[in-house]
């Protein structure tokens, strides 16, 4: 099983700034395997970006993946209100799926 | 509209059962694989079963093998989830998921969920 390690648990910033988050694989992973989901209060997860780069249907460009090998960033490049939220990634390149544990992107 | 809604959640003691259900509409079912996602109080998201199309592939978490079992009918456009010897550990929100393969496709589209708890 692939454990995926999140970092930061929690970013503290402002509207308008660049959020950098972190997702660090046991081993090295497939990039096509990877994916990044934003869940806010109450409300199910929402795929973003699938393939570690590829942007889901209607995602804004704002938000961009990328890396490979065992370490994968997504990048939100000017913080909207509404993307205060907490992030996964995920592995779903075998069986089983894993998650990370999370980053919560939080208003300064 | 594509949609999945899941039902069947509620309380229930330890030991008991119940049986979660996914009804989708707005997409091709049979053309998707599909899964469990559960996410405990407060905590992170946990996969817990997934099904091909076909239901010729069937995974499951570690954590539940041996107590859950995932089905579907392709003609009712429902996934199931039957939950046996629930203990309080399995006490989540349970979302379903769709997911354009069964093991290396990300998931694109999920219901609202539906809690259980567990529960003496």
């Amino acid at each position: 099983e692939i454990v995926l390690t999140q970092s930061p648990g929690t970013l503290s910033l402002s509207p308008g700034e660049r959020a950098t988050l972190s997702c660090r694989a046991s081993q090295s992973i497939t990039t096509i395997y990877l994916g990044w989901y934003q869940q806010k209060p109450g409300q199910a997860p929402r795929l973003l970006i699938y393939g570690a780069s590829s942007r889901a249907t209607g995602i804004p460009d704002r938000f961009s993946g990328s890396g490979s090998g065992t370490d994968f960033t997504l990048t939100i490049s000017r913080l909207e209100p509404e993307d205060f939220a907490v992030y996964y990634c995920q592995h779903y390149g075998n069986s089983p799926p894993t998650f990370g544990q999370g980053t919560k992107v939080e208003i300064k | 509209e594509v949609q999945l809604v899941e039902s069947g959640g509620g309380l229930v003691q330890p030991g008991r059962s119940l049986r979660l259900s996914c009804a989708a509409s707005g997409f091709a079912f049979d053309d998707y694989a599909m899964h469990w996602v559960r996410q405990g109080p407060g905590k992170g998201l946990e996969w817990v079963s997934g099904i091909s199309w076909r239901s010729d592939n069937i995974g499951y978490a570690d954590s539940v093998k041996g107590r859950f079992t995932i089905s579907r009918d392709n003609a009712k456009n429902s996934l199931y989830l039957q939950m046996n010897s629930l203990r309080a550990e399995d006490t989540a929100f349970y979302y379903c998921a769709r997911s354009g393969c069964y093991s290396d496709c990300a998931f694109d589209i999920w219901g609202q969920g539906t809690m259980v708890t567990v529960s003496s």
